[in-house]
C-alpha cells in the first residue's frame, strides 16, 4: 500500500517553462489536496477535489491548474513559471464525508525551484 | 480570511519535560482539529485528531479542545529528542483544512 506518490521529487525550471506534479493515491480517498509551503510556513491550499471530476480553488490558486479525470489522479499544472513559484508542493488525500472528517495522508512533496 | 494561529516558537524544552503547543482558530464552524508533526525536509505526519471538547490522549501526547475559546493544544510528556520538529496545527472547515505556520520544538538532552 502506497498511499500518495508524488513525482517528481525534485525539479528546476526556468522561467516561463511549464510542467505538471503528478499525484497519485491507492487508499480510494474522494478527497484530494494541493497545497504549498514556503520556508517557515505553512501549508497553503492551491486547489482541492471531493471527486472524479469535481475540482475547486483554495487560498492560492493563482499561476495553477488541476484537473481529476480518475479518482486516484490529481495532477497540478504550472503554466509560464515564475519565481514567485518556488517552494514545496505537498499532495494530500482523504476519505470519509465532509462532517467529522478524517485527516490527510500527505505524499512526500516535490521541491520546485524556478529560476 | 480564515485564522489559524501559532506560536512560531522556537520552544526549546529538557529533555523529560513538558511541551506545550498552543493553537487558535478564528471560525467557530470548525468542525475537526489536528495536529502534525514535521520533521525539516519531509512531510507533515499525523499526530492527533480531536473532535469534541475535552482532552484525547494517545501515549505521550494529549490534545485538548475548547470550542468556546476556539483554542486547540497539544501536550507532549516526557518529552524526547526525537520530537525536535515543527509541530502544525490543522483545523478542518467545510472542505477545506487550513494551517497555523508551525511551533518548532527542541528537546535539549
Amino acid at each position: 500500500n502506497a498511499g500518495v506518490t508524488q513525482t517528481p521529487k525534485f525539479r528546476i525550471l526556468k522561467i516561463g517553462q511549464s510542467m505538471t506534479l503528478q499525484c497519485t493515491q491507492d487508499m480510494n480517498h474522494n478527497y484530494m489536496y494541493w497545497y504549498r509551503q514556503d520556508p517557515g510556513m505553512g501549508l497553503k491550499l492551491i486547489y482541492y477535489s471531493v471527486g472524479a471530476g469535481i475540482t475547486d480553488k483554495g487560498e492560492v490558486p493563482n499561476g495553477y491548474n488541476v484537473s481529476r479525470s480518475t479518482t486516484e489522479d490529481f495532477p497540478l499544472r504550472l503554466e509560464l513559471a515564475a519565481p514567485s513559484q518556488t517552494s514545496v508542493y505537498f499532495c494530500a488525500s482523504r476519505g470519509g464525508q465532509v462532517i467529522g472528517g478524517q485527516p490527510q495522508h500527505f505524499g512526500d512533496g516535490t521541491r520546485l525551484s524556478i529560476l | 480570511q480564515k485564522e489559524v494561529e501559532q506560536n512560531s516558537g522556537p520552544l526549546s524544552v529538557p529533555e523529560g519535560a513538558i511541551a506545550s503547543l498552543n493553537c487558535t482558530y478564528s471560525d467557530r464552524v470548525s468542525q475537526s482539529f489536528f495536529w502534525y508533526r514535521q520533521y525539516s525536509g519531509k512531510s507533515p505526519e499525523l499526530i492527533m485528531s480531536i473532535y469534541s471538547n475535552g482532552d484525547k490522549e494517545d501515549g505521550r501526547f494529549t490534545a485538548q479542545l475548547n470550542k468556546a475559546s476556539q483554542y486547540v493544544s497539544l501536550l507532549i510528556r516526557d518529552s524526547q529528542p526525537s520530537d525536535s520538529a515543527t509541530y502544525l496545527c490543522a483545523v478542518h472547515t467545510g472542505n477545506q483544512f487550513y494551517f497555523g505556520t508551525g511551533t518548532s520544538l527542541t528537546v535539549i538532552p
